[in-house]
């Protein structure tokens, strides 16, 4: 039974298309994550949100849009797709803060997104 | 806020032999401290953590770490490698808050 799983796991699409990413964690953690990961394995947070509700917002073009509509999900919604989007995309949670959890990250499998 | 150095972008080690893997850290706050591995194709795997108590700190596979404050290093330790150890080693930082920072990674590449 997978903590914290994505879909799809592969994804090839053309410039300027749109697209969307799936992520359902069934730890019950209230913080979710998207990370993403280029050619020289570098992550960069993206999105974070805290029991459906934004909390970080990295300087990410406005043409990523995360939607949580509940805390289990948190989906990545990607517009006009360039060139420069193709990279390895991660879905994560936690349960951090006050009142419990390690805080440690689990992770997804990842999402390659591959743009031509 | 935080970040975190690695200074050694790869490392290779022949197999049976000992590793370290160099992690520094810098923050204004107290941090948590973490290591992940992430092997090809997949995601990333907590390797261990430092919350708090001991400053050595074991976990997954044989890997240890070290916290040290003063130096604020968080170094990862293997005393025999082996071949299924190749990987790409992250370490990372978070304040407790929702926010993990992640180093730039160490390939570590195990030869025969």
């Amino acid at each position: 039974d997978t903590a914290v799983s994505q879909t799809p796991k592969y994804l090839v699409t053309q410039m300027g298309n749109d697209k969307s990413i799936k992520c359902e964690q069934n730890l019950g953690h209230d913080t979710m994550y998207w990370y993403k990961q280029d050619s020289k394995k570098f992550l960069k947070i993206m999105f974070s949100y805290n029991n459906k509700e934004l909390i970080i917002n990295e300087t990410v073009p406005n043409r990523f849009s995360p939607k949580s509509p509940d805390k289990a999900h948190l989906n990545l919604h990607i517009n006009s797709l360039e060139l420069g989007d193709s990279a390895v995309y991660f879905c994560a949670s936690s349960q951090a803060g006050v009142g419990g959890g390690t805080g440690e990250l689990f992770f997804g499998e990842g999402s390659r997104l591959t743009v031509l | 806020a935080q970040s975190v150095t690695q200074l050694d972008s790869q490392v290779p080690v022949f197999e049976e032999a000992p590793v370290e893997l160099r992690c520094n850290y810098s923050s204004s706050v107290s941090v948590y401290l973490f290591w992940y591995v992430q092997y090809p194709n997949q995601g990333l795997q907590l390797l261990l953590k430092y919350l708090s108590g001991s400053t050595l700190v074991k976990g997954i596979n044989g890997f240890e770490a070290e916290f040290n404050k003063s130096q604020t290093s968080f170094h990862l330790r293997k005393p025999s490698v082996h071949i299924s150890d190749t990987a790409e080693y992250f370490c990372a930082v978070t304040d407790y808050g929702q926010n993990f920072v992640f180093g730039p990674g160490t390939r570590l590449s195990v030869l025969p």
